[in-house]
């Protein structure tokens, strides 16, 4: 069954460091997509970065980066130059055909606090 | 383009009573789901829709009640609200079934059942 894992409830980092987020994840769809979003104290959801199964190279978008260990299953992220805008709640999600329902699932995600 | 719209923001119901919320999206978007987000427990799925007429149930589709008659739009019925669906509740779209389209995500609703 498809299954995404956060295991860091919180995590603080020092501006101007870099912070990785982990995500695990399961399914038995060789092809499946992988996402993070990012939902401030606002609470409006903002997409990040996409990274495909078949992607040789990890994705990168800015500041963002994604680990992808396909071995593993592991889709971490990177964000480099913590800013103190970065200060939010960050969902690991997965996309696979899952007997042709396509549907997302979401991980339990990971609230991040930089400090000044 | 307005992207995905909800409404409204914020809801009070009684226990028992019945309400919908609505969601709307103007970029021709197959795909659409409702979520709700409980603290500590994520987004879990309620329902999607691959397109018009086209509609399935979720991980928590207990209570609502969903319909697709047109692209644009995919209303969330509660039908005889509990407390237990007090939550914040999430439209959001997708191109298609594509596994590389993102999900564009409505600002959300606030709903608390007492």
């Amino acid at each position: 069954a498809q299954k995404i894992t956060q295991t860091q409830p919180g995590m603080f980092v020092q501006e101007k460091e870099a912070v990785t987020l982990d995500c695990t994840y399961d399914t038995s769809d060789p092809s499946y997509g992988l996402f993070w979003y990012k939902q401030p104290s606002s609470g409006e959801m903002i997409f990040l970065i996409y990274q495909g199964s078949y992607d040789q190279q990890n994705a990168t978008e800015g500041r963002y980066s994604l680990n992808f260990q396909k071995a593993r299953k592991s889709a971490n992220l990177v964000i480099s130059a913590s800013q103190l805008g970065d200060s939010a709640m960050y969902f690991c999600a997965m996309r696979d055909v899952d007997s042709g329902t396509y549907k997302y699932i979401f991980g339990t995600g990971t609230r991040l606090k930089v400090l000044a | 383009n307005a992207g995905v719209t909800q409404t409204p923001k914020f809801q009070v119901l009684k226990t028992g009573q019945s309400m919908t919320l609505q969601c709307a999206q103007d970029m021709n978007h197959e795909y659409m789901s409702w979520y709700r987000q409980d603290p500590g427990m994520g987004l879990r799925l309620i329902h999607y829709s691959v397109g018009a007429g086209i509609t399935d149930q979720g991980e928590v589709p207990n209570g609502y009640n969903v319909s697709r008659s047109t692209t644009e739009d995919f209303p969330l019925r509660l039908l005889s609200a509990a407390p237990s669906q007090t939550s914040v509740y999430f439209c959001a779209s997708s191109r298609d079934r594509g596994l590389a389209y993102e999900q564009y995500f409505g600002p959300g609703t606030r709903l608390t059942v007492t």
